[in-house]
């Protein structure tokens, strides 16, 4: 089952923050954030392995809660550079690498 | 180094027809999995290979089919082509199991149109 992600699209403003939320009603092991600009690859940005792990660079970091199955994308102080269509993708049970709806966010000047 | 190279990068075929595109992942990686990109469905597991083997396939039907190749490199075969098979198909490789040390990395994708 896909992963669901909230919201569907976010706009922004430059230096605006947003949190990119993603859910599953199966287990997890493991979560992948992706970016992927129009017209090009999905790019990987991080990868969270264990319930509870935070990670960033810069200013866009995530958490993961293994409890809930739930994983958050946060970006900070946005710029132009991060808009895009942000997915979270999800290792659980059934062994593959399943991704989400997908977060489409668009900063503006 | 080289990213992820897919071939062809445009692809118009008749339905009915077959196709068999092409992925070469980063040198050294083992690790290779297909994508199917639509707006409707976002992007859907085909199958992922592991050192040859086919570790696991997506809903997709049998007429979907991959291999890999002792170098690593990937097709993907799709026979008797329907409308529907219209889509971005990405190759992603990564150099441990799972995408645990550094995640995948995609290729350009190839855009596949079934007239």
């Amino acid at each position: 089952q896909q992963p669901v992600q909230s919201p569907q699209a976010v706009i922004l403003r430059e230096g605006e923050d947003a949190v990119i939320n993603c859910s599953s009603s199966k287990a997890l092991y493991s979560v992948h954030w992706y970016r992927q600009k129009h017209g090009e690859a999905p790019v990987f940005l991080m990868i969270l392995l264990k319930g509870g792990e935070q990670k960033g660079h810069e200013k866009i970091s995530a958490s993961f809660n293994e409890k809930k199955q739930q994983s958050s994308l946060y970006l900070t102080a946005s710029q132009l550079s991060y808009s895009g269509t942000y997915f979270c993708a999800l290792w659980g049970t059934t062994d593959k690498l399943i991704f989400g709806t997908g977060t489409r966010l668009q900063v503006f000047p | 180094k080289a990213g992820v190279t897919q071939t062809p990068r445009y692809l118009i075929k008749t339905r009915g027809q077959q196709v068999t595109l092409s992925c070469s992942p980063i040198s050294g990686h083992r690790s290779v999995s297909w994508y199917q990109q639509t707006p409707g469905q976002g992007l859907q597991f085909l199958f992922e290979y592991f050192s040859e083997t086919q570790r696991n396939k997506g809903n997709f039907p049998g007429r979907f089919s991959g291999r890999q190749f002792s170098n690593s490199r990937s097709e993907m075969n799709v026979s008797t082509l329907e409308l529907g098979d219209s889509a971005l198909y990405l190759c992603a490789s990564s150099l441990g199991d799972r995408g645990l040390v550094a995640g995948y990395t995609f290729g350009s994708g190839t855009r596949l149109t079934v007239v």
